[in-house]
């Protein structure tokens, strides 16, 4: 089993839907979660941390699930421009601090 | 502000040759990654630096693969000698100290071995 794992898709959907995305983590000991996106040929951007209680930035909403070891990604109103790739990194340490990105959701907004 | 930067952007080289690639992390920043992404595998760490040192070199593939980071504004990927199947884009990544942080990337070389 991989470390971090996300369903590659693509997800396609319409302008102004709902998406969301999970990434699910083996290592029970990780502490730092983010979201990145990466557009096509392009390098991976930050596009929010991801906290214990769950956080909101806009039309964008990361949780995290200790129990079943997964966060969440949702996007509302889905934009033209949210079509990328979407990558999770968990971060763990066990003496130094490991980063492991997952191989990222493709999102597609159809207009 | 200045971001990650990278050099040079695109390298197209032939097998055998030595390739370097160039990185300079953003200010004040103390740690360092070098990755490699490619379609089939996605985004492997290689190395990781921090504070100057490397912590973490167990994604470097072979003997082939090198880094160093001479001081804290400069750190180098040398592959010698290159082979077609080193074709990727190779990025470079910073971020404060404290561990846990999260990276800034730069624009990242594509690299091409013919």
């Amino acid at each position: 089993r991989k470390e971090v794992e996300q369903d590659p898709g693509p997800f396609n959907v319409p302008e102004g839907a709902t998406v969301a995305f999970n990434c699910t983590y083996s290592n029970s000991a990780s502490q730092s979660f983010f979201w990145y996106r990466q557009d096509c040929r392009k390098e991976p951007k930050l596009l929010m941390s991801v906290y214990s209680s769950g956080n909101e930035d806009g039309r964008f909403t990361a949780q995290l699930n200790r129990a079943s070891q997964y966060i969440s990604l949702l996007i509302r109103d889905s934009k033209l421009s949210d079509s990328a790739t979407y990558l999770c990194v968990v971060i763990s340490t066990s003496g130094t601090y490991k980063y492991i990105f997952g191989t990222g959701t493709r999102l597609k907004v159809l207009a | 502000d200045a971001g990650v930067i990278q050099s040079p952007r695109h390298e197209v080289t032939e097998m055998g040759q030595e390739v370097t690639l160039r990185c300079k992390p953003i200010s004040g920043h103390n740690s360092l990654f070098w990755y490699r992404q490619t379609m089939m595998r996605g985004l492997e760490l290689l190395i990781y630096f921090n504070n100057n040192v490397p912590i973490d070199d167990s994604g470097m593939p072979e003997d082939r693969f090198s880094a160093k980071m001479p001081n804290a504004s400069f750190s180098t990927l040398k592959i010698q000698p290159s082979e077609p199947r080193d074709s990727a884009v190779y990025f470079c990544a910073s971020s404060p100290q404290g561990g846990g942080q999260p990276q800034h990337f730069g624009d990242g070389t594509r690299l091409s071995i013919l």
